[in-house]
């Protein structure tokens, strides 16, 4: 049940815009972004919740569809330091719960000047 | 606030040996993740623990493997005979009741 992202890896230039998704073939919770740069850990985002409302981090939102079961990461404007892998993890528990995220492969951004 | 605390940093061992990776979760944090990441495979769960109690575990690939929580604020990972197979990024993340996790640094198992 571990979810989709799409793409695998984009490039992009400085000031462009890309959008990654994530899918789940499960009924979710919620969805947790995280961006992992190369040699250190994975660095929370943001939080979607079911029912709740688009969310943003500086120039990056999300937006989680219930009906697609599916959540898209938005990165207007790119920076440099927007480089990284970012990674979804899904929540299938409801109710505020400690359960744990199964996370998806990652998708690898790369932001040239 | 200090964050997830891992450690070591790094580890290098020889097959056969006995490695223990160690964590401090966020203080007030009652849940606790271990993770495993390769290239190959991702970040995978390997168990999580709830209130110091092991809550899932069917992501430990097999018996050489065992984690032990024993206090709110310590958790270790043991490989034990360690495989050049196991060789990978180790990390611990801990939560409270918002789901978010926070992962601490990592610990880099080299096995030889």
């Amino acid at each position: 049940q571990q979810p989709v992202q799409s793409p695998q890896a984009v490039i992009l230039r400085e000031g462009e815009d890309a959008v990654i998704n994530c899918s789940s073939s499960k009924a979710l919770y919620s969805v947790h972004w995280y961006r992992q740069k190369h040699g250190e850990a994975p660095v929370f985002l943001m939080i979607l919740l079911k029912g709740g409302e688009q969310m943003r981090h500086e120039k990056i939102s999300a937006s989680f569809n219930e009906k697609k079961q599916q959540s898209s990461l938005y990165l207007t404007a790119s920076q440099l330091s927007y480089s990284g892998t970012y990674f979804c993890g899904t929540g299938t528990k409801y109710g505020g719960s400690q359960g744990n995220l199964i996370f998806g492969k990652g998708t690898k951004l790369s932001v040239k000047p | 606030d200090a964050g997830v605390i891992q450690s070591p940093r790094h580890e290098v061992t020889e097959m056969g040996q006995e490695v223990t990776l160690r964590c401090k979760p966020i203080s007030g944090h009652n849940s606790l993740f271990w993770y495993r990441q390769t290239m190959m495979r991702g970040l995978e769960l390997l168990i999580y623990f709830n209130n110091n109690v092991p809550i899932d575990d069917s992501g430990m690939p097999e018996d050489r493997f065992s984690a032990k929580m024993p206090n709110a604020s310590f958790s270790t990972l043991k490989i034990q005979p360690s495989e050049p197979r196991d060789s990978a990024v180790y990390f611990c993340a801990s939560n409270s009741s918002t789901d978010t996790q926070y992962f601490g640094p990592g610990t880099r198992l080299t096995v030889l």
